[in-house]
């Protein structure tokens, strides 16, 4: 099946730093989601793209969906405690019925 | 506010014992999915709905099984739960525009 390689897996970072991770995939995405899941909680979505280039931003995280549209990269600038969590990018199947998800990036923040 | 609730948040049943667990959304979306979450992985698909349209993933154990009888629940019934089925359960619907939201989960342990 589809996979969607997601780096890094895991980041140790200090508050106030960006941090940047990327989604990569074999094949041709017309859509990128990006998500949040904390400890004991459901995904929640953060950024949707839906044009190859398009760069989209809500508050201090900023998503671009690639040229190629077979990848996607997410920034988060000046991290804080509560950034805290795994982060996954996503894409649908063409009929948009099937999601196929990146393995994750877990996020630490230090004080 | 429209969301997607799922109940309970935390269920524990017995090894062999049936159990069912609930989806209800307000959002009015005609597509509906179940994952499996284990320890941090990412959430790996079981069935989803396109409106009353069953669909199974190929590696879906027999021993989960679903119902859907509106367009607002969706129910979630482990036959026959073993040990290797603890994990946490995702609910989630899907926007016109392919946006996926999740529920808040439901973490089951099998004693």
């Amino acid at each position: 099946g589809q996979q969607l390689n997601q780096s890094p897996q895991s980041m140790f970072i200090q508050e106030g730093e960006d941090v940047s991770m990327n989604c990569t995939s074999s094949s041709i995405f017309n859509t990128w989601l990006w998500y949040k899941q904390e400890p004991g909680e459901g995904p929640v979505l953060l950024i949707a793209l839906y044009k190859a280039g398009e760069l989209t931003s809500n508050g201090r995280l900023t998503a671009q969906f690639g040229i190629t549209r077979k990848d996607s990269f997410l920034n988060i600038s000046a991290s804080i405690p509560s950034d805290v969590g795994i982060y996954f990018c996503a894409g649908p199947q063409n009929n948009f019925n099937k999601f196929y998800f990146g393995s994750g990036t877990k996020l630490n923040v230090k004080p | 506010d429209a969301m997607v609730i799922q109940n309970p948040r935390y269920q524990v049943t017995q090894f062999g014992k049936p159990v069912t667990l609930s989806c209800s959304q307000t959002l009015n979306h005609n597509v509906m999915y179940w994952y499996q979450q284990k320890s941090s992985q990412a959430p790996k698909l079981l069935f989803h709905y396109y409106d009353k349209d069953f669909n199974n993933e190929a590696d879906t154990p027999d021993n989960f099984q679903s119902r859907r009888p509106n367009t607002s629940f969706c129910f979630l019934d482990i036959r026959s739960p073993g040990l290797g089925d603890a994990a946490m359960y995702l609910c989630a619907t899907r926007d016109r525009e392919g946006e996926q939201y999740f529920g808040p989960g439901t973490r089951l342990t099998v004693t």
